[in-house]
């Protein structure tokens, strides 16, 4: 069955940065895009992007353009989320998801990444 | 950018009733590009319905969407002890793709 395992819970300094890892299982991991999507505090979920498994290419919603990186290593089936010079602001629960083919609704997720930035 | 809103916020029923919940978007959201998810607490968010009204896979068949253009529903007759959770509605027909804010459904 499809899986996807997060990392656990982070907790970092502003300024620092922090990489959220995604472990995919039970599907083709090139087959399908891995999405990211953040709830913050009190806030509604938000989609942040995607990247392509198969060309590599990672499209970044506006509001997440300059600190946060998707990547992915297929060899192991991890997907990556980075976020450079951390900001009170990006405590949050972040989510990977598989986005369904040609689509953009995501049929399994994580369980989601808790990150907390705080001095 | 689309917004979703959902209401009621917060839907309490007793098992065995029936529960409709609403999405309303700004705009018309193109080609019905609208699903469902389900989340309880600690879990991943689970997919129940997508293009407005196809059940996802091994979703049961008490849930039922429905709806077109701004205006749309999740419909679960017969709430079992597991339904009880909150729901999100997510457009996918425009960029970026945006969630509403989520009802809760809880037990009366």
């Amino acid at each position: 069955q499809v899986q996807l395992v997060q990392s656990g819970s982070e907790l970092e300094r502003p300024g620092a940065s922090v990489k959220v890892s995604c472990k995919a299982s039970g599907y083709t991991f090139t087959d399908y895009g891995m999405t990211w999507v953040r709830r913050a505090p009190g806030q509604r979920l938000e989609w942040m992007g995607w990247v392509a498994t198969d060309t590599r290419e990672p499209t970044y919603a506006q509001a997440f353009t300059g600190r946060f990186v998707f990547s992915f290593d297929n060899t192991i089936t991890t997907a990556y989320l980075q976020i450079f010079s951390l900001r009170a602001e990006d405590t949050a629960v972040y989510y990977c998801a598989r986005k369904v083919r040609g689509l953009y609704y995501f049929d399994y997720w994580g369980q989601g990444t808790l990150v907390t930035v705080s001095s | 950018e689309i917004v979703l809103t959902q209401s009621p916020d917060t839907l309490s029923l007793s098992p065995g009733e029936r529960a409709t919940l609403s999405c309303r978007a700004s705009q018309s959201v193109s080609s019905n590009y609208l699903a469902w998810y389900q989340q309880k607490p600690g879990q991943a968010p689970r997919l129940l319905i997508f293009r407005a009204s196809t059940r996802a896979t091994d979703i049961p068949d008490r849930f039922s969407g429905g709806g077109s253009g701004t205006d749309f529903t999740l419909s679960i007759i017969r709430l079992e002890p597991e339904d009880f959770a909150v729901y999100y509605c997510q457009q996918y027909g425009s960029s970026p793709y945006t969630f509403g804010q989520g009802t809760k459904l809880e037990i009366k």
